[in-house]
């Protein structure tokens, strides 16, 4: 089955500046990668997703790319503010496969 | 309006008790799911219903028991609690089955369970 691998398991940056959370993924048939926030105390909300018939996504401040080949994602989220600190998954899924996510990353931003 | 309400937000039982969690979405979405949070945030899917049928039965004991009474309800009773059942449960909604062109996962805020 797929595995899905997430990198750094905790970021911890000042207000204003980027981070930058990495993904890869196993089955190179995959070909849908959401990501998801979660606040404390909340379940988790997609806050932005990308098909493997594209190479970057942009929303406001934050941003996501894929790499097929080397079957790697990122987010990256600029001028990062302290409402932006939660836990943040990646996610693969092929057809209408079950998604498997990353273990998340615990992203701080001190103001 | 709450789009994915779970209830009870917090459980707290002994061992061996039996216990169920209810989710109900209001999103007309076809498709639910349970998902286990562990103490290391780690989510992980546990069981899938579309349209009240089971479609997605990962490797859960028999103790965890899904009931779909219809398309908007998808309930979990747990038999004979267990120490390692201690986690966050989430339920969860999604217009098709996961994947591209289904759309997001709508979650609920989850029901933390502890077992004593």
């Amino acid at each position: 089955g797929e595995n899905v691998e997430q990198h750094p398991s905790t970021l911890s940056v000042q207000e204003g500046d980027s981070a930058v959370i990495k993904c890869t993924y196993s089955d190179s048939a995959s070909n849908y990668f959401p990501w998801y926030k979660q606040e404390l105390g909340k379940g988790p909300q997609l806050i932005i997703d990308i098909r493997s018939n594209v190479g970057e996504k942009k929303d406001q401040r934050i941003a996501v790319t894929l790499n097929k080949t080397a079957k790697h994602f990122s987010l990256h989220i600029t001028e990062t503010q302290p409402e932006d600190s939660a836990v943040y998954f990646c996610a693969a899924s092929k057809g209408y496969s079950t998604l498997t996510f990353g273990k998340g990353t615990m992203l701080l931003v001190s103001p | 309006d709450t789009a994915v309400s779970q209830t009870p937000k917090y459980l707290v039982t002994q061992m061996g008790n039996d216990k169920s969690i209810k989710c109900e979405q209001n999103l007309g979405h076809d498709t639910m799911y349970w998902y286990k949070q562990d103490s290391k945030k780690f989510l992980k899917i546990m069981f899938s219903y579309n349209n009240k049928e089971l479609i997605i039965n990962e490797t859960v004991p028999n103790r965890f028991s899904p009931k779909s009474p219809d398309k908007a309800h998808l309930n979990l009773h747990i038999n004979s609690l267990e120490l390692g059942d201690s986690a966050v449960y989430f339920c969860a909604s999604s217009p098709g089955r996961s994947g591209p062109g289904t759309g997001e996962l709508f979650f609920g805020e989850g029901s933390r369970l502890t077992v004593l």
